[in-house]
């Protein structure tokens, strides 16, 4: 099965500031018959359901803020909110969908 | 709009079994996966498995093999997770979401809190 681990487990970033999560998986998730990721990240906030974000690494879910951008390719993948807002606190979760069970990241919280 | 509607929250003694419902509305039911996840308190998410409404065909995750069983009814647009032999580390919100083949997790259900306490 495919692991997925994520970097930092916190951090803190003033409003307005740049916050940058890591995500690696254990093998990587580069289809070869359309040449996209599959990675998905999620937003779950205390109370809520998560919340899609970004799909294929870099596509963002309709609705999302275009502060929030996908990157990477193949085993190492980051998602960055470029000015960050109050409402942006929550957990971030990087998601593989490449194969098998379909496997979270452990989370990293954002905080202000 | 799409919506994933589940059943409410659950106290339940340790052995005991649950079962919670995911009702679908919004898009053709048989189109797409339902899977399950859950979050413990204080946790990160994990997926429990999946189901195919069209063709009833079940994913469980290893973690889950044997205590778990998935369903659905096509003529309700509902979906159903039943895990057996709670233990109070099966404490957790457990969420219905909406997955295609190989595709992320595009809505989901408000979310089950089931607690396992004597």
């Amino acid at each position: 099965d495919i692991v997925m681990t994520q970097s930092p487990d916190s951090l803190a970033v003033s409003l307005g500031e740049r916050a940058t999560v890591n995500c690696k998986s254990s093998q990587s998730l580069l289809q070869s018959s359309n040449n996209q990721n599959s990675l998905a990240w999620y937003q779950k906030k205390p109370g809520q359901p998560p919340k899609l974000l970004i799909y294929r690494a870099s596509i963002r879910q309709s609705g999302v803020p275009d502060r929030f951008s996908g990157s990477g390719s193949g085993t190492d993948f980051t998602l960055t909110i470029s000015s960050l807002q109050a409402e942006d606190v929550a957990l971030y979760y990087c998601q593989q969908y490449y194969s098998g069970p379909p496997a979270f990241g452990p989370g990293t919280k954002v905080e202000i | 709009q799409v919506q994933l509607v589940q059943s409410g929250a659950e106290l339940k003694k340790p052995g005991a079994s649950v079962k919670v419902s995911c009702k679908s509305s919004g898009y053709t039911f048989a189109g797409y996966s339902i899977h399950w996840v859950r979050q413990a308190p204080g946790q990160g998410l994990e997926w429990m498995g999946q189901i195919n409404p069209n063709t009833g065909a079940t994913d469980y995750g290893q973690k889950f093999q044997g205590r778990v069983t998935m369903t659905r009814d096509t003529s309700v647009n509902t979906a159903y997770m039943e895990l057996r032999g709670l233990r109070s580390d099966d404490t957790a919100v457990y969420f219905c979401a909406r997955g295609g083949d190989l595709s992320p997790f595009d809505h989901w259900g408000q979310g089950t809190l089931v607690t396992v306490s004597s």
